[in-house]
């Protein structure tokens, strides 16, 4: 069964780079890997995707090794309001695989 | 402006009744999805459609019905079969259905007592 893992929540301050990593378990050839932006009451938010190496857009990074089973969200100097939880999900036969998400509390 | 809309925000009924939540998108996007998301969990699909007058079931499709008439317009019905109803429910839509990246709208909260 697909599913993927991360940690639970993270702790960080204004100004730091702040890297999420994702583990995703029988990931297929062809899926690409996604991450998004929640924050509380809202629906999510696309933030960027890969399918392989690293990916940058104007908000983060996203680096995928060779092997495909794990992703890291880099997002560089965070502040107050990147304050959300963060998922990974993977594209899978047409459809996004959600998991619980990482919690990220951002602090002055 | 370009967007999904979903009505109402929030929506309380009471235990044996159904109850449709609307989901309408302006996208133009081909397909579009359900989710049901808990207190501190992840999304969870219920239903999703590729394209007009087709669709699937996802992973919790007990208790919920879709029709897909229109392309803008995916309704979900919440019957009253389905056990635990009250949940927080998240409309997308993608350009295609091998495209990842979904544009939610602000989801509609449902009450059930």
């Amino acid at each position: 069964l697909a599913k993927t893992t991360q940690p639970i929540s993270m702790d960080s301050y204004e100004g730091q780079e702040v890297n999420i990593t994702c583990s995703h378990n029988n990931i297929a050839t062809n899926d690409y890997i996604t991450w998004y932006q929640q924050f509380p009451s809202q629906g999510p938010r696309f933030i960027i995707q890969g399918y392989k190496t690293k990916v940058t857009n104007e908000v983060a990074s996203l680096f995928i090794p060779a092997d495909r089973k794990s992703s890291t969200l880099s997002l560089p100097r965070v502040s107050l309001s990147d304050t959300a939880v963060y998922y990974c999900p993977f594209g899978n036969t047409g459809k996004l695989i959600f998991g619980q998400g990482t919690t990220l509390q951002v602090k002055p | 402006d370009g967007g999904i809309t979903q009505s109402p925000k929030y929506l309380f009924r009471k235990e044996g009744q159904n109850v449709t939540l609307s989901c309408e998108q302006n996208l133009n996007h081909d397909a579009m999805y359900w989710y049901r998301q808990d207190p501190g969990q992840g999304l969870r699909l219920i239903y999703y459609s590729q394209i007009v007058n087709d669709f699937q079931k996802g992973d919790i499709a007990e208790g919920y019905s879709v029709s897909r008439e229109k392309k803008e317009s995916f309704p979900l019905t919440v019957t009253s079969a389905q056990k635990n109803p009250t949940a927080f429910y998240l409309c997308a839509s993608s350009i295609s259905s091998g495209v990842y990246e979904q544009y939610f709208g602000p989801g509609t909260r449902l009450t059930v007592t």
